[in-house]
């Protein structure tokens, strides 16, 4: 079946430093790929997707490539802030998950000012 | 409604007492998905509705859980007998395509804790 693997955190960086949160997929046919956030104490909200190869997704500065050749689709930003200190959820959906959003462990995010 | 609603938002039960949980999905909103998200853990799912037809039950751990939604609506998440493993936040989600290819909604969870 589908599954996603992301990086292990904690991350630690001090802000202002460059991100990247690495995530890589299996999947049957061609899924759609997402990056969610969680803040402390709050739910999941949708950071930025990508629905085919190539594509791109942005918000809030940071990206995600969807790179079909390597099955990953890393997040990145360059320069983050103290605010941005939570867990990223990397997740697909497609045909082998029957559709269903499938995630990522998390990968905890920790900026010191 | 505007978000996705859950109650209630903290819940502590006694060891086998049965609890039910509440989402209200977006209005409009066809598509309904359950997740459990235990302590420092990915998310796990449980089920999806998706407008009238069955609903995927693939990822309900036991017999214990059952859900339902009423009128295309609200759903309601059972635990029976619950068991300190059943300890979790439980998050419900919405989406207005039912294969997920737009991304989810997300209420901020029922923390369900049992002593």
């Amino acid at each position: 079946g589908d599954s996603v693997t992301q990086m292990e955190g904690p991350v630690t960086l001090s802000e202002e430093a460059f991100l990247t949160i690495n995530c890589t997929y299996t999947a049957t046919g061609y899924p759609s790929l997402f990056w969610y956030v969680q803040y402390p104490g709050e739910g999941l909200q949708l950071l930025l997707k990508a629905t085919k190869a190539d594509d791109k997704g942005s918000n809030k500065g940071f990206e995600a490539t969807y790179r079909k050749e390597t099955t990953s689709f890393h997040l990145e930003k360059g320069s983050v802030q103290v605010s941005d200190s939570a867990v990223y959820f990397c997740a697909l959906s497609g045909r082998g998950g029957g559709f269903k959003t499938i995630f990522g462990a998390g990968t905890r995010l920790f900026v010191k000012a | 409604g505007a978000g996705v609603s859950q109650s209630p938002s903290n819940k502590v039960t006694e060891k086998g007492k049965d609890v039910e949980l509440r989402c209200d999905p977006i209005s409009g909103h066809t598509a309904l998905y359950w997740y459990r998200q235990s302590l420092g853990q990915g998310l796990e799912f449980l089920i999806y509705f998706q407008g009238n037809s069955a609903p995927d039950k693939s990822g309900l751990p036991s017999d214990r859980f059952s859900a339902e939604r009423t009128g295309g609506s609200v759903s309601t998440l059972t635990i029976q007998r619950t068991q300190q493993e059943d300890s979790a936040v439980y998050l419900c989600a919405s989406s207005s395509r039912g294969q997920g290819a737009g991304g989810y909604t997300f209420g901020s969870g029922t923390r369900l804790t049992v002593v």
